[in-house]
């Protein structure tokens, strides 16, 4: 039971490449979010997607699009980086709607920089 | 607009004291209040989730408590170890939606 898992765990990309990042879990949940850190500020959500097939926006989903394809994987994609978004990327994932199981697991994380 | 607030952003104590982490947040409609734990180069690790109903949770050596109609948590730490030593993150969800929203944190040293 590996939980959540992240890919690559860094890149160094030049404004205008593309890339996408992977993430993957094994707990069967529904629900899996994409969260950026940025330095003195809290985690802020991309998007997320409450089942295979569904995806939503969060509070900074310009410049990124993603896919749920499968269950178990929420890809994030960069279309043509730029420099603002050099950040750390985190993933996490939750079953759903239940007052009792309402943590999020939280992958190790993706550091990217966009030169 | 629910903004989370974490002060001090960051502290520094000698090993084995008692000590507390502030969480405050604008809009008491909330669902529940969270506290994460992140290590360098690591995710997040949820410590204690407390429900809009309650007023504390306790796991070990960490205490949180709720007080909504204030907007704020604190989490108590008993007898800080160095291993204590992370980033502090609280995290509220609103009553409208399963978003949370976010604290900067508070960077804990603990001193040997």
């Amino acid at each position: 039971n590996a939980g959540v898992t992240q890919t690559p765990k860094f890149r160094v990309l030049k404004t205008g490449q593309s890339m996408t990042l992977l993430c993957a879990q094994d707990m069967n949940h529904e629900y899996m979010y994409w969260y950026r850190q940025d330095p003195g500020m809290g985690l802020r959500l991309i998007h997320y997607s409450v089942g295979e097939g569904t995806t939503a926006k969060g509070e900074v989903p310009d410049g990124y699009n993603v896919s749920r394809l499968k269950k178990q994987n929420f890809l994030l994609g960069l279309e043509s980086a730029a420099p603002s978004q050099t950040s750390v990327y985190f993933c996490a994932s939750r079953p759903p709607r239940d007052r009792a199981s309402d943590t999020q697991y939280f992958g190790p994380g993706t550091r990217l920089t966009v030169l | 607009k629910q903004e989370v607030t974490q002060i001090p952003a960051a502290l520094s104590v000698p090993e084995g004291e008692n000590l507390v982490l502030n969480c405050s947040f604008t809009d008491s409609a909330i669902y529940n209040l969270q506290w994460f734990r992140q290590d360098p180069g690591k995710g997040l690790t949820s410590l204690l989730l407390i429900q809009s109903s309650q007023r504390e949770q306790t796991s070990g050596r960490l205490n949180a408590s709720l007080d909504k109609s204030s907007g704020r948590s604190t989490l108590y730490i008993a007898a800080s170890q160095p291993g204590d030593s992370a980033t502090y993150l609280c995290a509220v969800r609103p009553d409208s939606n399963y978003q949370l929203i976010w604290g900067a944190g508070t960077k804990l040293i603990i001193k040997p």
